[in-house]
């Protein structure tokens, strides 16, 4: 079934600790993105990637890192994870990469837990 | 800076009609975005909006008026399932979208 997956489905995490998240997708979207989810907050991205080998900051990328060294992967790496950290991590993907529609899809999320 | 204004929450009765508004104020505008998350799961695409007016899919509706930077999704013939999230989200002149904090539809029998 094509889609968007997510690698862990939640963590618990000591601070400090490098950690990183996966996402892969098979519908071949040249763009894809990572979020992350607090309550009562709007989903806040935090990297993009508009095609394959080109990365973008987005909103709250400081403490996290991502590649994009290939079409279909999008990792998302906390190198030092701390307790604000803690949060849902949502990986999307969009097929045109920021014109026209552009719908985004959205994968099932890993909930992280940073202690 | 950049604002996307929605309800926190909302209660309705099962077979009825809700409205839900948001306002925004961004810098650029190409388009607003309706999503609907269940609890515990992503947000799923349910209307684009980039012309004023009204687009209509099934029991679900979305309008837009530039001008006003408002929006509403009309949700009609409301079913227990409805019962979930509904996200705003618009995308700015650097084609990237933000988002609403969202809006709890909560569905009574």
């Amino acid at each position: 079934i094509a889609g968007i997956t997510q690698a862990p489905t939640s963590q618990i995490l000591a601070a400090g600790r490098r950690m990183t998240l996966r996402c892969t997708q098979d519908m071949r979207h040249n763009a894809m993105y990572w979020y992350r989810q607090d309550l009562g907050l709007g989903l806040r991205l935090i990297h993009y990637s508009n095609t394959a080998g080109t990365t973008g900051k987005g909103e709250v990328p400081d403490g996290y890192s991502v590649s994009r060294a290939n079409t279909d992967d999008f990792p998302l790496t906390l190198a030092s994870a701390v307790p604000s950290q803690t949060s849902v991590y949502f990986c999307a993907s969009s097929d045109d990469g920021g014109t026209g529609t552009d719908t985004q899809y959205f994968g099932p999320g890993t909930r992280l837990t940073v202690l | 800076g950049q604002n996307i204004d929605q309800p926190t929450e909302m209660t309705a009765t099962e077979g009825a009609i809700v409205q839900i508004n948001c306002t925004y104020q961004t810098s650029g505008f190409n388009g607003l975005f309706w999503y609907q998350q269940h609890a515990g799961e992503a947000p799923t695409f349910l209307s684009y909006n980039v012309l004023d007016g009204l687009e209509e899919k099934g029991r679900f509706s979305s309008f837009l008026s530039r001008s006003k930077g408002y929006s509403y999704l009309l949700l009609k013939e409301l079913q227990m399932k409805d019962s979930a999230s509904y996200l705003c989200a618009v995308r700015d002149s650097n084609y990237q979208l933000i988002w609403g904090a969202g809006t709890k539809l909560i569905i009574k029998p």
